[in-house]
Parts: C-alpha cells; structure tokens; sequence
C-alpha cells in the first residue's frame, strides 16, 4: 500500500508474555519512528532509524523494549515481559529521511493490552 | 530537551464557528508542522510550514509559522462535526529528521 502499514491492529496478551509489533514504512523512506500513546494523551518517542546509521533509542523506557530494522525497511518493536502500564496504542511512522525537513507519516497504530 | 507547548488544552465549539489554537517553544525550529488525530487512527498531517512568516492554508485550515520560529497557530474556519479529534503542532530542528518533537494536543469537541 500506499502509506505505513502496522499489525497487528489490536493485540491482546497476558502480563509476563512477550508481544512483537510491525511496521511497514512507506517505500523509499529511510526514517522509521516508533512512539506510545497512552489513552488521551500526546505522543512518547520511543526510538528512530535513520538508513544504516545506529538508532537513536533514547525513549525506549526500559531495557524490556527492543526494536530492530532488517535491511532498512520493515521494523519490529519488541516488549518482553510485558506489563500492565504497557498498554498503550503504539504508533509508528516514516519520513523521507534523504530529503531536508520532511514531515511524518504515520500508521493507524497497534492498540497494545496487558491483561 | 525541546518542548512545544500547546494552548488551549481543550476546547468545545459550536459548529459554525472559527476556531484558534497554538503551538510555543522557548526553541527555534526550521520546520513547523500541523497533524490531526481521529479516534483510533493514527496522526494525518494537514499542514506542513518551512519558513517564518510563511502563511499557509488547506481549505478551511490556515497556519503560519511565526517569525520568531518560536511559535505557529492554526485556525479552523466554520468548524464542522468531523473536525472533532486531537490536533498535534510539530517542531523539526535538524535538516534530516532527528530532532521531531511534538507538542501534547489540543483536543477540539465540536457541539452541534
């Protein structure tokens, strides 16, 4: 498709399990960001990919959250051992990272619950 | 680090009437952005500014970047029902992309 594409839309689990959500950015765009959305409120970065250059994972809130970018297209963000204040709606988006002052682009989001 | 601060928090309207809303920061920014959040979807940006000064207007929306490059507002002519959602302001800082910071919001409720 045309615009950034996340899944699962919805994922339910259960505190402790592991969760992976994706990300599709759209083609040709080589930044990739990942935040959280709590309900209600702004956005929280997370952390961002620009091409082959090392991430900038200053957001990622605990040592439980990973992200990778394989071959600099789709990215997976990972929560391991999940728990209850994980859940948010998390949004990624991509931006033509080779081109001054692009805007972002984001996907609908993955709505993330800890039961 | 940055901050962008937005004003008002929340507002309810009734439809028909102009709406105002703005976006500060004690930082200057190169890039000025406007994205409008719906229920369960993710931000759509509705207006992007480059340069201070600049006045820009998508239909019923207009924004400008301010000269200062420290603020923008936008400005919501005749609001209609679907204009309900969360407006984000956006400041970007670094030529390509790393420096995106976001405000919180302002959440618009239109009374019919």
């Amino acid at each position: 498709g045309a615009g950034v594409s996340q899944s699962p839309s919805n994922k339910v689990t259960e505190k402790g399990k592991d969760v992976e959500l994706r990300c599709d950015p759209i083609s040709g765009h080589t930044a990739l960001y990942w935040y959280r959305q709590s309900l209600g409120q702004g956005l929280e970065f997370l952390i961002y990919f620009q091409g082959n250059s090392a991430p900038d994972k200053s957001g990622l809130p605990s040592d439980r959250f990973s992200a990778e970018r394989t071959g600099g297209s789709v990215s997976t963000l990972t929560i391991q051992r999940t728990q209850q204040e994980d859940s948010a709606v998390y949004l990624c988006a991509s931006s033509h990272g080779q081109v001054p002052n692009q805007p972002q682009h984001f996907g609908d989001g993955t709505r993330l619950s800890i039961l | 680090g940055q901050q962008l601060n937005q004003s008002p928090q929340s507002m309810f309207i009734q439809e028909g009437e102009d709406v105002s809303m703005n976006c500060t920061s004690s930082s200057i920014f190169n890039t000025w952005l406007w994205y409008k959040q719906d229920p369960g979807e993710g931000p759509v940006l509705l207006i992007a500014l480059y340069k201070a000064g600049e006045l820009t207007s998508n239909g019923r929306l207009t924004a400008q970047f301010g000269i200062t490059r420290k603020d923008s507002f936008l400005n919501i002519s005749a609001s209609i029902p679907s204009d309900v959602g969360i407006y984000f302001c956006a400041g970007l800082n670094g030529a390509y992309g790393q420096n995106f910071v976001f405000g919180p919001g302002t959440r618009l409720s239109v009374l019919p």
